[in-house]
């Protein structure tokens, strides 16, 4: 079974400033997605980014990027020019590219804190 | 586009009652839906996955007599929660995977909170 593990519980950044989100993940398959998903306050998932594995380049979404690192098995969110509405839960996602299994396989997430 | 709601968006019943939530996808058609549960500063898991005509696939632990799904259109899944306890309180969220589309994306329900007294 996949397993994915965000091992930071809680971090906080200031406001413009850059913070980085850590993410690993255990799979023996080759094709697969991740994700990294928001829940701010009011609760409502929020799909940031996301990375196919087959492909090398990292992707970019405006100010977020990720560092996909597919030997290590890790998958780290980068938010540029923190801004206040960027505080919220986020989650590292997990999904397996084959079949009809569409499962997300969540980690326990990370609280932001962004500080004015 | 894109659009997932859930109905009621908070319920409070007493214990032993039984409580229906509505996950409906506004403007795509799903044939997969998927409800998770959240309790305070978790993450989700999933409950199960229901497939539009078919019995739903529960997760090992989730009771599917307690947890009754269905999922009736490909618009439409319902989550029954029978015979609740003030343990089941939590915060359930459905997510609809839309059919078309290169990625198979789910879309997520703004969530419904159970509370039991």
């Amino acid at each position: 079974a996949q397993t994915v593990t965000q091992s930071q519980p809680e971090m906080s950044v200031q406001e413009a400033e850059t913070v980085t989100l850590s993410c690993t993940y255990d799979t023996s398959e080759s094709d697969y997605y991740l994700f990294w998903y928001k829940q701010p306050p009011s609760r409502q998932m929020i799909l940031v980014i996301r990375q196919e594995a087959y492909k090398q380049q990292n992707a970019t979404e405006n100010r977020f990027s990720v560092n996909f690192q597919k030997a290590a098995k890790s998958f780290s969110l980068k938010i540029s020019d923190s801004q206040l509405g960027d505080a919220a839960m986020y989650f590292c996602a997990y999904r397996s590219g084959r079949g009809s299994n569409y499962k997300l396989t969540f980690g326990k997430g990370t609280l932001l804190t962004v500080n004015p | 586009g894109a659009v997932v709601s859930q109905h009621p968006s908070r319920v409070i019943c007493k214990s032993g009652t039984s409580v229906k939530i509505e996950c409906r996808s506004l403007d795509f058609q799903a044939t997969t839906m998927f409800w998770y549960r959240q309790f305070p500063k978790q993450s989700l898991m999933l409950m199960a996955t229901s497939n539009e005509g078919s019995k739903a696939t529960y997760e090992q632990g989730v009771e599917k007599d307690k947890f009754l799904i269905n999922h009736a259109s490909l618009t439409l899944s319902t989550l029954t929660v029978t015979s609740a306890h003030p343990e089941d309180s939590s915060f359930y969220i459905c997510s609809a995977r839309r059919l078309a589309g290169e990625f198979n994306e789910q879309f997520f329900g703004p969530g419904t909170r159970l509370t039991v007294l």
